[in-house]
């Protein structure tokens, strides 16, 4: 089944605490994205990949990290997480960047 | 900056009454999208349009593309309560090859 995995779904951190959400695609798609969702601002792009080894910044990159070591694989990294990224954390993946987006599942992040 | 604007908001309906969401663009838009979010769940994609003018149905679902490529709509006839959610469009500005979404319309379905 052509799926985006993400892991973990739900997570609750302290301030600081360095941590990685991985995500993970089975299509074979070149380009790979990290949006962040909160209320009333809809999906913001965080990062995005075009292909392995070639990343770049989206709207709101600050505070994140990304990497595209593998087709398949985009993890998403915080080095140093703070209350203001807590969010609901969308991976996403396409043939193209503006070709119709798969969406994993989501993550709930909350930094407290 | 948010470059694709989506309204309204929210939008709360009779089950049965129609619904009507609005995406515009400041920039010409190489094609738009349009989502939808199940509550709990993650955006989904429902079409793709991509001419000046192009109108496409799915079944109660009509969705436009502007003359000019900067503004969309999606309108859903007789709303049912598996219509709830929130509906996205997703812009590609002209030579960005990237998607921008819009704020997104929350719909709600009194039954």
């Amino acid at each position: 089944e052509a799926q985006v995995t993400q892991n973990p779904r739900y997570l609750i951190t302290v301030t600081g605490k360095k941590l990685t959400v991985t995500c993970s695609q089975n299509m074979n798609h070149e380009y790979m994205s990290w949006y962040r969702q909160d209320p009333g601002l809809g999906l913001r792009q965080i990062y995005y990949s075009m292909n392995v080894e070639v990343t770049d910044k989206g709207d709101v990159p600050e505070g994140y990290k990304v990497s595209r070591k593998e087709k398949r694989n985009f993890p998403l990294i915080l080095e140093s997480p703070s209350p203001n990224q807590t969010s609901l954390y969308f991976c996403a993946s396409s043939v193209q960047g503006s070709y119709e987006q798969y969406f994993g599942p989501g993550t709930r992040l909350t930094v407290t | 900056g948010q470059q694709v604007m989506q309204i309204p908001q929210y939008q709360h309906v009779q089950e049965g009454e129609d619904f009507t969401t609005y995406c515009n663009s400041s920039t010409t838009l190489s094609n738009i999208q349009w989502y939808k979010q199940r509550p709990g769940g993650h955006p989904v994609f429902l079409i793709q349009l991509v001419k000046s003018g192009e109108v496409k149905k799915q079944k109660r679902l009509t969705f436009q593309f502007g003359e000019a490529k900067k503004n969309s709509s999606l309108h859903i006839t007789a709303t049912q309560t598996t219509d709830v959610g929130t509906y996205f469009c997703a812009g590609e500005i002209q030579g960005a090859q990237k998607l921008v979404f819009g704020q997104g319309t929350r719909l709600t379905i009194n039954p």
